[in-house]
């Protein structure tokens, strides 16, 4: 089964903090995604890799920044928090091989920013 | 164009009922359209998907309508259990594009 690992499950920081979001995939997938989830919005697609050391901008890019340094690792970062940050973030993870549709997520992490 | 539209928003339906939850799109290059289901505390998960050569694929008490005249789609949920209390996502994406286009979702409850 596909395993995707997200390093916390509630964070709670505070305005102008930097914030690391780890997640970790365990099945070689090329492709690695970072999601915002809020309510009424949906998925908002944040920023994207489809290999190491690769990043491409989703639709929401502003005020995040990620780094994948190795394959199985995608983080998000919070270069300065903000309350408008506070929500739930999911990681997901893909395979480039044709007819691979599927992508795997995490379980997500509730940031909160005071 | 890169808008999938989902509706209705919130949705409650007696045990036993069908539920059913309707997409819209725009790009006619999409070519593959998944649904996800979310329970809380989880992340999403693929329920099940169509491509546009079929019009509809059932797996179990799920089952996809596709319309592709219309650039429609829906999911109907058959029999509807407690248990499938969830939010429900439709989607789309190209071929050879990795990226998947999600609607807004949907809150489903089943009243026991």
């Amino acid at each position: 089964d596909v395993k995707v690992t997200q390093s916390s499950r509630y964070l709670v920081k505070r305005t102008g903090e930097k914030v690391f979001l780890e997640c970790v995939q365990d099945m070689d997938h090329e492709n690695m995604f970072w999601y915002r989830q809020d309510p009424g919005l949906g998925l908002r697609l944040i920023y994207f890799s489809y290999d190491v050391k690769m990043k491409e901008k989703g639709d929401i890019p502003e005020g995040y920044s990620v780094s994948r340094e190795k394959k199985e690792r995608f983080s998000l970062i919070l270069e300065s928090a903000s309350t408008n940050q506070t929500s739930m973030y999911l990681c997901a993870s893909s395979s480039r091989q044709e007819g691979a549709d599927t992508q795997y997520f995490g379980p997500g992490t509730r940031l909160t920013v005071l | 164009q890169q808008q999938v539209k989902q509706s209705p928003q919130s949705l409650i339906v007696q045990k036993g009922g069908i539920s059913i939850i309707n997409c819209a799109y725009e790009n006619t290059a999409f070519d593959y359209f998944p649904w996800y289901q979310q329970f809380p505390g989880k992340g999403p998960a693929l329920l099940i998907a169509i491509r546009p050569d079929v019009s509809e694929k059932k797996e179990g008490r799920f089952t996809i309508s596709f319309n592709k005249s219309a650039k429609q789609f829906s999911l109907h949920i058959m029999d509807s259990q407690p248990g499938d209390s969830a939010t429900y996502f439709c989607a789309a994406s190209i071929g050879g594009d990795d990226k998947i286009i999600f609607g807004k979702g949907t809150r489903l409850h089943i009243l026991p």
